[in-house]
């Protein structure tokens, strides 16, 4: 079975800095994918940043990258020059690759980040 | 394209109750999944299917039915409400997984509460 694991509860930025939001994962499959979302406190579920298990390259989107380390089985977020909007629960999560189980998804508990001013 | 619809988005509900919270999707996905969010607990999967006529169970299913007669609606049903299925609930749908990448698109969610 998978498991994700998020290690931080709650995480402070002050505006304009980066930040690392940990996220480690338990997983059998060769091929798997990764998944980062946001959750502002209006509830939705944003999506942010993918990696699969064979991308040769961590994923970037805008001020979002993952630091993929596969021997290590993390993929942890690092969100750039951050902003007020960025205070928000951050959710990994995980799909297998392969078979009838490629779109299920497992989540790990979150991490509330607050970026101060 | 609306994306992924949910209704309601509140609802509260006596221990008991039946009813049911919609779920829609015009992408043309055919992978849809229903998940709850409770307080520390990240989202657990309900239900899932496939495909119209295909549903299966997820981590957490008991106390919820599902069906999916269409490609587009996959509703989930409480048949006898209690305190315990008080939760924020997430319908979220995506294409096969043809490429790298299968994204969950995520409706608004309903959140629901049995007193």
């Amino acid at each position: 079975a998978q498991k994700i694991t998020q290690t931080q509860p709650g995480m402070f930025v002050q505006e304009k800095e980066a930040v690392t939001l940990d996220c480690t994962y338990d997983t059998s499959d060769q091929s798997y994918g990764l998944f980062w979302y946001k959750q502002p406190s209006s509830g939705e579920m944003i999506f942010l940043i993918y990696q699969g298990s064979y991308d040769e390259q961590n994923a970037t989107e805008g001020r979002y990258s993952l630091n993929f380390q596969k021997a290590r089985k993390s993929a942890n977020l690092v969100i750039s020059a951050s902003q007020l909007g960025d205070s928000a629960m951050y959710f990994c999560a995980m799909v297998r690759g392969s078979g009838g189980s490629n779109y299920k998804l497992t989540f790990g508990k979150g991490t509330l980040l607050t970026v101060n001013p | 394209n609306a994306g992924v619809t949910q209704t309601p988005k509140f609802q509260v509900l006596k221990t008991g109750q039946s009813m049911t919270l919609q779920c829609a999707q015009d992408m043309n996905h055919e992978y849809m999944s229903w998940y709850r969010q409770d307080p520390g607990m990240g989202l657990r999967l309900i239900h899932y299917s496939v495909g119209a006529g295909i549903t299966d169970q997820g981590e957490v299913p008991n106390g919820y039915n599902v069906s999916r007669s269409t490609t587009e609606d996959f509703p989930l049903r409480l048949l006898s409400a209690a305190p315990s299925q008080t939760s924020v609930y997430f319908c979220a749908s995506s294409r096969a997984r043809t490429q790298r990448n299968n994204e969950q698109f995520f409706g608004p969610g309903t959140r629901l509460t049995v007193l």
